[in-house]
């Protein structure tokens, strides 16, 4: 089983500013990886896939890159509507598809 | 629009049995692989089973093998999980989720619906 790693757990970060959470997968991914967003009462929302893609309708201050072990989500000029929990997910070797175990984004 | 609600979750004693349910709309539900996946209160997501277009090739998460049976209907366009020998760490929300058309990501996600496992 592909473990998968975010760090940090939470995150601190203010209005405008830009902010990087970090994925790692214990064996290469390729770019089978996809970052999910999650508000509080809500179900995930797909953010990216094959580690930067956009999906349909996500702002473009919101970016993906990596590759095989090491993953980042960049998110630029944070809005309020930012801050949530982001998770990331592995499909390159399944079952079982596994995530990480979430980042917080908090406001400062 | 795409659209997928999860019913069925409630509360069950332990050893006990439920089904959940997920309709979906707006999108042909034959041409896409499903999965259940959970989230415990507090805890981050789990994918729990997965099932193909047709229903001939199914995958569990093995905490759940032998317990959980994943299930769907075309014809009314609907997705099922029936869990048996419930525990109190199946306690989740339950989500389904519809496959990337042309990857495994999941790309829409229903609200999910409660189980609760408590003596």
């Amino acid at each position: 089983e592909i473990v998968m790693t975010q760090s940090p757990a939470t995150l601190s970060v203010s209005l405008g500013e830009r902010v990087t959470l970090s994925c790692r997968a214990s064996q290469s991914v390729t770019t089978n990886l996809a970052w999910y967003q999650q508000k509080p009462g809500q179900a995930p929302r797909l953010l990216i896939s094959g580690a930067s893609t956009r999906a349909t309708g996500i702002p473009a201050r919101f970016s993906g890159s990596g590759s095989a072990t090491e993953f980042t989500l960049t998110i630029s000029n944070l809005q309020s509507e930012d801050f949530a929990i982001y998770y990331c997910q592995q499909y390159n070797d399944w079952p079982p598809y596994t995530f990480g175990q979430g980042t917080k984004l908090e406001i400062k | 629009q795409v659209q997928l609600v999860e019913s069925g979750g409630g509360f069950v004693k332990p050893g006990g049995s439920l089904r959940v349910s997920c309709e979906v709309s707006g999108f042909m539900f034959n041409d896409y692989f499903m999965s259940w996946i959970r989230q415990a209160p507090g805890k981050g997501l789990e994918w729990v089973a997965y099932i193909s277009r047709d229903g001939s090739t199914i995958y569990y998460t093995d905490s759940v093998k032998g317990r959980f049976t994943i299930s769907r209907d075309n014809t009314k366009n609907s997705l099922h999980l029936q869990m048996n020998s419930l525990r109190d760490e199946d306690t989740a929300v339950y989500y389904c989720a519809r496959h990337g058309a042309i990857n495994d990501y999941f790309d829409s996600w229903g609200p999910g619906t409660l189980l609760t496992v408590s003596s």
